[in-house]
């Protein structure tokens, strides 16, 4: 059973269009995150969320919107995609903070043109 | 602001030898530090992680320590194999609970 998943795995779409990735974890965690991974690899946090609960929203465009409706559920909505946006996007979740490992989905690679 | 860096972009070794991975970092003290492995494609994955209290943690054939003082924490992997080639990335504790990542060393372990 796939412990993280996310769909799409591939996201291609052109600037100014709205769209949403969705991520569901099966592992019980009370805490799931989003992080963008850039062209240059670098792996950077951008919402956390506990028990439904909005803990982390780094200095991300408000354009991004996450939306947790229950807690085994994270899902990211962008609007307006412009092209700065293309990267991998990856979803992860971990037990109750801090410190406990965590558990990465398979990344949505989103293109914007 | 906090900085992380780990110490080369990529490690090319040979089989059988000992793999050593430096990760560094500035104007933080974090409470710990884990270390993930991420193939192409696909999502990091945790391999070990080690509390401000601790120096060192075993895992198999892994081994990683943890110098508050020098800021800095060393990740080996003994009689390494092709199989273990794979990007690296070290990852401190944030204040809330999330991970602030280095960029990765990319290791290639050859026959």
């Amino acid at each position: 059973d796939t412990a993280v998943s996310q769909t799409p795995k591939y996201l291609v779409t052109q600037m100014g269009n709205d769209k949403s990735i969705k991520c569901e974890q099966n592992l019980g965690h009370d805490t799931m995150y989003w992080y963008k991974q850039d062209s240059k690899k670098f792996l950077k946090i951008m919402f956390s969320y506990n028990n439904k609960e909005l803990i982390i929203n780094e200095t991300v465009p408000n354009r991004f919107s996450p939306k947790s409706p229950d807690k085994a559920h994270l899902n990211l909505h962008i609007n307006s995609l412009e092209l700065g946006d293309s990267a991998v996007y990856f979803c992860a979740s971990s037990q109750a903070r801090p410190s406990y490992e965590q558990y990465f989905g398979p990344g949505t690679r989103l293109t914007v043109t | 602001s906090q900085k992380i860096e780990q110490n080369s972009e990529a490690l090319n070794i040979q089989e059988g030898k000992t793999a050593t991975l430096t990760c560094n970092y500035t104007n933080y003290s974090p409470a710990y530090l884990q270390w993930y492995r991420q193939d192409p494609g696909r999502g990091p994955v945790f391999l070990l992680l080690i509390r401000e209290n601790e120096k060192e943690k075993r895992k198999e054939r892994l081994k990683v320590t943890f110098d508050t003082t020098l800021k800095q924490s060393l990740f080996h992997i003994t009689a390494s194999q092709p199989a273990d080639s794979a990007t690296y990335l070290c990852a401190l504790g944030g204040s809330q609970g999330n991970l602030i990542f280095g960029k990765g060393t990319k290791l290639s372990v050859k026959p």
